[in-house]
């Protein structure tokens, strides 16, 4: 079976703070892809990145990056220098081979950037 | 690239009333789109998966007579509320599957349709 777990319910920080948002996975397939989305108040899912479990190269992307480490199965995301804009509830997810295209989503965790 | 369009992204009905929201990939071809419903301050959960041609497969404890979803072109998926009750009333998201290769695959999200039933 497929899970994924974000403990994180809420993180509330103040502007120009990093925010590290936790992702741990399960699953017993060898070959997977991990998601991270943003959703903001609007409502809309942004894709921000996804990864393929063969590739565990670790990405900077602007104030974003990623950390994938398979040891302990987990998938975190940084937001450096967070900004009000970055306020939002950000899911990961997983997709695996036998699952017929559908993700698995986390909880959740909402991001609050106060000014 | 990679856009997903819903319609309405807002919907008020009375009680009783069908509703239909439409889904289209606009640059791109999807054999399959998903639906999903969320509610506030939870995730989003998997409705059915809805493959061009053919019929859709509905997630255990979804009514497929309550949420019909027809899947008629490549580019457009339709799901439609019939007889809806103020319990319906959620936020109705759908997704593209994209993938030129399974290494690329990867799912595009619509902006979501609000439906309120009063």
């Amino acid at each position: 079976a497929q899970k994924v777990t974000q403990a994180q319910t809420e993180i509330s920080v103040v502007e120009k703070e990093d925010v590290t948002l936790d992702c741990v996975y399960e699953t017993r397939d060898t070959t997977y892809y991990l998601f991270w989305y943003k959703q903001p108040p609007s409502g809309e899912l942004v894709f921000l990145i996804r990864r393929n479990s063969f590739d565990e190269q670790n990405e900077i992307s602007g104030r974003y990056s990623w950390n994938f480490q398979k040891s302990t199965s987990s998938f975190n995301f940084t937001i450096t220098a967070s900004q009000v804009v970055d306020s939002a509830v950000y899911f990961c997810a997983l997709l695996t081979t036998d699952s017929w295209g559908k993700l698995q989503f986390g909880a959740g965790t909402q991001v609050v950037v106060t000014p | 690239g990679a856009v997903v369009s819903q319609h309405p992204s807002r919907v008020i009905c009375k009680s009783g009333t069908s509703v239909k929201i439409e889904c289209r990939s606009l640059d791109f071809q999807a054999t399959t789109m998903f639906w999903y419903r969320q509610f506030p301050k939870q995730s989003l959960m998997l409705m059915a998966t809805s493959n061009e041609g053919s019929k859709a497969t509905y997630e255990q404890g979804v009514e497929k007579d309550k949420f019909l979803i027809n899947h008629a072109s490549l580019t457009l998926s339709t799901l439609t509320v019939t007889s809806a009750h103020p319990e319906d009333s959620s936020f109705y998201i759908c997704s593209a599957r994209s993938y030129g290769s399974s290494y690329q695959e990867t799912q595009y999200f619509g902006p979501g349709t609000r439906l309120l039933v009063l």
